[in-house]
């Protein structure tokens, strides 16, 4: 079974300043996916960006960047310039390669962005 | 495109009442994915259809949870008799039958408090 560990429940930052949301995973298979979405609050969840696995570079999308080591089953999420509308809870999650998989999400991050 | 939808988004019942939850995919999506998170506690899966039928359904709690997808549209979740356990935030997801990295589409989530 697979396992996703995200173990800071809360964190703050500066408006324009940079964090970085820590997530751990545990698994046997080696084809998969990991992904952190983003709820704002009373908003849908959506995704903010996917990793696949087999590929070495680290994926980014505009200010969000990932750091994802492999072998260390980490996948931490950088954001850059944060913004107000940045606010939200943070999940990680994990699903295996293939069409027909379930997401397993960590327990989520509160982030909050301040002005 | 419309995104998906549940209905109804709160819903606040006694012990031992009766609750049905609506969620609508995007059209065109074949899977359809029921998720709960409990206060505090990871986003879990509930189960998975592809059409209409259940293609996974390891994640329901227990017979009080039937879920349905007549025609492989909307899907309903029905608890009966709700307990206090239940309570939590119900979400629906979707995604394309084709493999196209695995993205679930989130629905806003039905918010379930059991009294």
């Amino acid at each position: 079974a697979q396992t996703v560990t995200q173990s800071q429940p809360e964190m703050s930052v500066q408006e324009a300043e940079t964090v970085t949301l820590s997530c751990t995973y545990d698994t046997s298979e080696s084809n998969y996916y990991l992904f952190w979405y983003k709820q704002p609050p009373s908003r849908q969840m959506i995704l903010v960006i996917r990793q696949e696995a087999y590929k070495q570079q680290n994926a980014t999308e505009n200010r969000f960047s990932v750091n994802f080591q492999k072998a260390a089953k980490s996948f931490s999420l950088k954001i850059s310039d944060s913004q107000l509308g940045d606010t939200a809870m943070y999940f990680c999650a994990f699903i295996l390669r293939g069409a027909n998989s379930k997401l397993t999400f960590g327990k989520g991050i509160t982030l909050s962005v301040r002005p | 495109e419309a995104g998906v939808t549940q209905f109804p988004s709160h819903s606040v019942i006694e012990k031992g009442q009766t609750v049905t939850l609506r969620c609508d995919p995007i059209s065109g999506h074949d899977n359809l994915y029921w998720y709960r998170r409990v206060m505090g506690k990871e986003i879990k899966f509930l189960l998975h259809f592809v059409k209409e039928s259940k293609q996974d359904e390891s994640g329901m709690p227990n017979n009080r949870f039937l879920a349905e997808r007549t025609g492989g549209t909307y899907s309903t979740l029905k608890v009966q008799p709700a307990e206090l356990e239940d309570s939590g935030v119900y979400f629906c997801a979707s995604s394309r039958r084709d493999f196209v990295g695995n993205e679930q589409f989130f629905g806003p989530g039905t918010r379930l408090t059991v009294l």
